[in-house]
């Protein structure tokens, strides 16, 4: 892989339902994953940063793992609530200036 | 409260005509970033700054220029050799490269007819 791909582009889940999204990012000379939220018609927000294999990050309802030996993480939302609906990227690092922006996974948590 | 600004929001320019898109940081971050949104795409890095007077090309330079003046300020021209220059712009800042998460800017939505 030499992008970053995220999975599904977008989805629509009922409030309640929990949901997960992939990425997918270059395993080779890998340096760091972030993951933000971004919603409309503000900047995007830090979720998460993970460097080590096997990290797994928590923010209230989300969270995030990390395999860096394959290439994925999976981000993770419980209990899914309207306020949750925003795109969410994912965004590799390797080296130094190099962040590489997947395309997103866009929410939307129907009430 | 500490943060990035972008300005302005929104940015209607003739084609042929240069544009100076700004962003302001008071996080004192030594790293600034400019992107480009085109839809269906990820963000595409256009130029980036590690530090003062210091500033690298990035993924799609060609058709634009910037300056760091001050580690505030990283201000972005597109000039009127770039091809598409319709597009949002997001500025961004962090302490490290790589590693130390993004702060970023509202964006700025710039459209060139």
């Amino acid at each position: 892989i030499l992008n970053v791909e995220q999975s599904p582009q977008s989805l629509h889940v009922q409030e309640g339902d929990s949901t997960n999204f992939t990425c997918s990012f270059p395993s080779s000379n890998f340096y760091a994953l972030h993951w933000y939220r971004w919603e409309t018609a503000k900047s995007p927000e830090a979720l998460f940063v993970m460097t080590l294999n096997g990290d797994e990050k928590k923010k209230g309802r989300i969270s995030a793992t990390l395999n860096t030996k394959e290439g994925y993480s999976y981000l993770y939302i419980k209990g899914s609530q309207p306020e949750d609906s925003a795109t969410y990227l994912c965004v590799s690092t390797s080296g130094t200036y190099k962040y590489i922006f997947g395309t997103g996974t866009r929410l939307k948590v129907l009430a | 409260d500490g943060g990035i600004t972008q300005s302005p929001k929104y940015l209607f320019r003739k084609e042929g005509q240069n544009v100076t898109l700004s962003c302001e940081q008071n996080l004192n971050h030594d790293a600034m970033y400019w992107y480009r949104q085109d839809p269906g795409q990820g963000l595409r890095l256009i130029y980036y700054s590690q530090i003062v007077n210091d500033f690298q090309k990035g993924d799609i330079a060609e058709g634009y220029s910037v300056s760091r003046e001050k580690k505030e300020s990283f201000p972005l021209t597109v000039t009127s050799a770039q091809k598409n220059p319709t597009a949002f712009y997001l500025c961004a800042s962090s302490i490290l490269q790589g590693y130390s998460p993004l702060h970023f800017g509202n964006g700025t939505r710039l459209t060139v007819t």
